[in-house]
């Protein structure tokens, strides 16, 4: 049973143009999120996270929304650039559990997002 | 800056063979993680350690072993590989426990 879901495997985009990638949880226990962006052959890096007592957080193109009632968590990329093309990963963990360790972050299954010049 | 090497970036093994993928960091991290990815998968945690002298398993840790070495190196043994552990292995680092990771660019795995 999927904790965190991104339901849509691929997205495309136009060049300038608004990027949103959407993921759900299932977990309410889940206090501490986070996008990861992937290239092929490369490991995934780092984008944005976001803490359960913020409902948004910005970072220059990236924004992440988070919607705790609803579960649901979204990445914004504006304007959207063909640098940008990659398999995005939302991630979420629970702060506490572990000792504090991310020995409980659980992955998404990604979305592939391509952006057309 | 190097980040988080690992070694090998390909390999083939025969089912049963035995090998130990290595991972290093020079980022000073304290944590250190094991993932794989399997096709249409996310990541799934196989072993972490959350400062160095301690090991916890993660969500697939069957049919391995790891051995945190030091602050830096972090190595996860196949003892007897299966088809089933064919996969891309990704190693990853973190300043504590809940800062965000630095992943290295992955072994690729292939059993037959």
């Amino acid at each position: 049973d999927q904790q965190v879901k991104q339901n849509s495997p691929s997205l495309s985009v136009q060049e300038g143009r608004i990027s949103i990638l959407n993921c759900d949880y299932t977990n309410s226990m889940f206090d501490y999120f986070l996008w990861y962006k992937k290239y092929p052959a490369e490991g995934p890096t780092f984008l944005i996270s976001i803490s359960s007592i913020k409902d948004k957080n910005e970072d220059g193109r990236f924004t992440v929304f988070l919607n705790k009632s609803a579960k649901h968590l979204s990445l914004h990329i504006v304007p959207s650039q063909p640098g940008d093309s990659a398999v995005y990963f939302c991630a979420a963990s629970v702060y506490l559990n572990y000792g504090g360790s991310q020995g409980n972050l659980i992955f998404g299954k990604g979305t592939k997002l391509s952006v057309k010049p | 800056n190097a980040g988080v090497t690992q070694t090998p970036k390909f390999q083939v093994l025969k089912t049963g063979q035995s090998m130990t993928l290595q991972c290093a960091q020079d980022m000073n991290h304290n944590s250190m993680y094991w993932y794989r990815q399997d096709p249409g998968m996310g990541l799934r945690l196989i072993y972490y350690s959350a400062s160095e002298g301690t090991t916890d398993k993660g969500e697939v840790p069957n049919g391995y072993n790891v051995s945190r070495l030091n602050k830096r190196e972090f190595s996860l043994r196949l003892e007897s590989a299966a088809p089933s552990q064919t996969s891309v292995y990704f190693c990853a680092s973190s300043v504590w426990a809940h800062s965000p990771l630095h992943f290295g660019n992955g072994t690729r795995l292939t059993v037959t």
